[in-house]
């Protein structure tokens, strides 16, 4: 089942400028984490922020978690070319069973 | 360390057919999962698996089965392909987890005409 749910699900936006994106996500957690896959290929790792975390960051990556509002947000600054890709959102729910639960992604274009 | 490696890239099958897809997982990662996305969606969960025993099942068909071996590498097989199946296999590896930071193959790009 989907847990995670991306917004927007689509994002164009010009080189330099900040992307955020968010997740929103139904039950409790123990993380979240966010991935970036390029054109069909396989997922990167960028960020996980524990339940008990605000906020983390990551090179030119902020992560905030609010767990009261069951939601998360990825700011990228200074945007370049090849920050385009899809980014998704993963969740470990407390009551999961060895698996994240995904949401269906935000595609996030950087226009030269 | 070597990353996760998939086997093939690519395939084309005809429906009926059947396929296995191989994924060796970093060298020391005991947990593989294994993800069908297909285009514009998500990642659908299909298994994860941790010395040798699945632990966890996605809701897919009988049809789509999994084992892993003792070295922790896994595959994946589909017999009776249909239409449907067309899609990106990924195969992600963790240490002990399937919740922990997963680390992704390339994946396996199937299509069945």
């Amino acid at each position: 089942s989907q847990q995670g749910e991306e917004d927007p699900q689509a994002l164009s936006i010009q080189e330099g400028e900040n992307a955020t994106m968010n997740c929103s996500y139904k039950t409790s957690i123990n993380n979240l984490q966010w991935y970036r896959q390029n054109s069909g290929r396989g997922l990167v790792h960028l960020i996980l922020i524990r339940s008990n975390e605000r906020e983390k960051h990551s090179g030119r990556l902020r992560v905030t978690l609010d767990t009261s509002k069951k939601s998360s947000s990825l700011l990228i600054t200074a945007s370049r070319a090849a920050d385009t890709a899809s980014y998704f959102c993963a969740t470990d729910p407390m009551d999961s069973n060895y698996q994240l639960i995904w949401g269906a992604g935000t595609k996030l274009i950087i226009k030269p | 360390k070597a990353g996760v490696t998939q086997t093939p890239r690519y395939l084309i099958k005809t429906r009926g057919q059947q396929v296995t897809l191989s994924c060796s997982p970093i060298s020391g990662h005991r947990s593989v999962s294994w993800y069908q996305q297909t285009p514009g969606q998500g990642l659908q969960f299909l298994f994860e698996y941790f010395s040798e025993t699945q632990r966890n099942k996605g809701n897919f068909p009988g049809r789509f089965s999994g084992r892993q071996f003792s070295n922790s590498r896994s595959e994946m097989n589909v017999s009776t392909l249909e239409l449907g199946d067309s899609a990106l296999y990924l195969c992600a590896s963790s240490l002990v987890k399937g919740q922990e930071t997963q680390y992704f193959g390339p994946g396996t790009r199937l299509l069945v005409l």
